[in-house]
């Protein structure tokens, strides 16, 4: 099944203990990305990645980093987490960030992982 | 400061009548504007795109509506149901990034 899944669905933890979100899409996809979803916010891009060891800055990238060392991964760090992070994150993958205008620009989201920082 | 402005922030809808949602948008290099539609507990899904140089485009009961000189687009859901019932996204691409609207959390009330 064609998939984007994310790991863990739902993490507490204490600001300052730096923590990984795993990301995976089975889709053999180039571009993939982060988001955070916050009530009256919407979804704010995070990081995105073109493809392999290309990654570059969304909106709100302050206090997260990214790695794309393999195509069907792309974790979201977070060295030291702060309250203000907490919020409901979503990766994402696409056939390919901007080519065509027909379903290659289709964004699969994964399930969503809900983190609390206290 | 929001790229892509979203309303209403919540609408209520009678079963079968028409919800409409809509967006604008000051960045004319936006170039895509897709819109999701998420479930609680589940991750948005696209659900209808457009591309500007288009006025309208149409999927079974979801319409597209595109002014590209007002830079307002908007999404209308004909014969609405309670199935219907869910929160929706606009959001526009420049590039390689994507903006997305507040959302709209619709109730399609039987």
């Amino acid at each position: 099944e064609a998939q984007v899944t994310q790991n863990p669905r739902y993490l507490i933890t204490v600001t300052g203990k730096k923590l990984t979100v795993t990301c995976s899409q089975n889709m053999n996809h180039e571009y993939m990305s982060w988001y955070r979803q916050d009530p009256g916010l919407g979804l704010r891009q995070i990081y995105y990645s073109m493809n392999v060891e290309v990654t570059d800055k969304g909106d709100v990238p302050e206090g997260y980093k990214v790695s794309r060392k393999e195509k069907r991964n792309f974790p979201l760090i977070l060295e030291s987490p702060s309250p203000n992070q907490t919020s409901l994150y979503f990766c994402a993958s696409s056939v390919s960030g901007n080519r065509g205008f027909s379903s290659t620009d289709t964004q699969y989201f994964g399930p969503g992982t809900r983190l609390t920082v206290l | 400061q929001q790229q892509v402005k979203q309303s209403p922030q919540s609408l209520i809808v009678q079963k079968g009548g028409i919800s409409i949602i809509n967006c604008a948008y000051e960045n004319t290099a936006f170039d895509y504007f897709p819109w999701y539609q998420q479930f609680p507990g589940k991750g948005p899904a696209l659900l209808i795109a457009i591309r500007p140089d288009v006025s309208e485009k149409k999927e079974g009961r979801f319409t597209i509506s595109f002014n590209k000189s007002a830079k307002q687009f908007s999404l209308h859901i004909m014969d609405s149901q309670p199935g219907d019932s869910a929160t929706y996204f606009c959001a526009a691409r420049a590039g390689n990034q994507f903006y997305f609207g507040t959302g709209t959390s619709l109730t399609v009330i039987p």
